[in-house]
């Protein structure tokens, strides 16, 4: 079955304790991609990749770190956790499209939700 | 970045009520997708929309795109409580691979 997943799905913790979301996805898709979603806030990106080895900062980079060694796999990194981090965080993932015009669905991970006391 | 404004924030209706949510942007956008999320569940993919005045429909869902792709709405004919939940547009322009999501339209449906 195709599909993102994410580890764990809850997650309570403490500031400044260092983190790991963990974040795959068997489609093959070289896109993808981190959110996370706050009340009245919609779902704002924090990073993306569009390749191995390849990242970028999204809108609400700050206190986050990702890595994309592996298709497959893309982690995000809380170095030291804060409060204001306690958000709901998505996963996306998608093919690359050939043109500029269409472009292919993200397919989203149930998500993550975490607090950080 | 690019701003996208998506209302109304919160849309309250008695089943069978029509409902719309409608997304605006002060630039061209090259397309325009629309995402479900279900209570407690994830934004899943409804539709994308690319041309110029396009309306796509999908049951009792239709979809427009504005003429000069500076806009877009959802349409939802006749909710039913299957319909409550979170609806996001997810614009690019540009030739811009990156969306920005509007902040979504929460539907809930009284039965």
């Amino acid at each position: 079955e195709a599909q993102v997943t994410q580890n764990p799905r809850y997650l309570i913790t403490v500031t400044g304790k260092k983190l790991t979301v963990t974040c795959s996805q068997n489609m093959n898709h070289e896109y993808m991609s981190w959110y996370r979603q706050d009340p009245g806030l919609g779902l704002r990106q924090i990073y993306y990749s569009m390749n191995v080895e390849v990242t970028d900062k999204g809108d609400v980079p700050e206190g986050y770190k990702v890595s994309r060694k592996e298709k497959r796999n893309f982690p995000l990194i809380l170095e030291s956790p804060s409060p204001n981090q306690t958000s709901l965080y998505f996963c996306a993932s998608s093919e690359m499209s050939s043109g500029l015009i269409e472009y292919n669905e993200q397919f989203f991970g149930p998500g993550t939700r975490l607090t950080v006391l | 970045g690019q701003q996208v404004m998506q209302i109304p924030q919160y849309q309250h209706v008695q089943e069978g009520e029509d409902f719309t949510t409608y997304c605006n942007s002060s630039t061209t956008l090259s397309n325009i997708q629309w995402y479900k999320q279900r209570p407690g569940g994830h934004p899943v993919f409804l539709i994308q929309l690319v041309k110029s005045g396009e309306v796509k429909k999908q049951k009792r869902l239709t979809f427009q795109f504005g003429e000069a792709k500076k806009n877009s709405s959802l349409h939802i004919t006749a909710t039913q409580t299957t319909d409550v939940g979170t609806y996001f547009c997810a614009a690019r322009s540009g030739g811009s691979y990156i969306p920005t999501f509007g902040r979504g339209t929460s539907l809930i449906v009284h039965p």
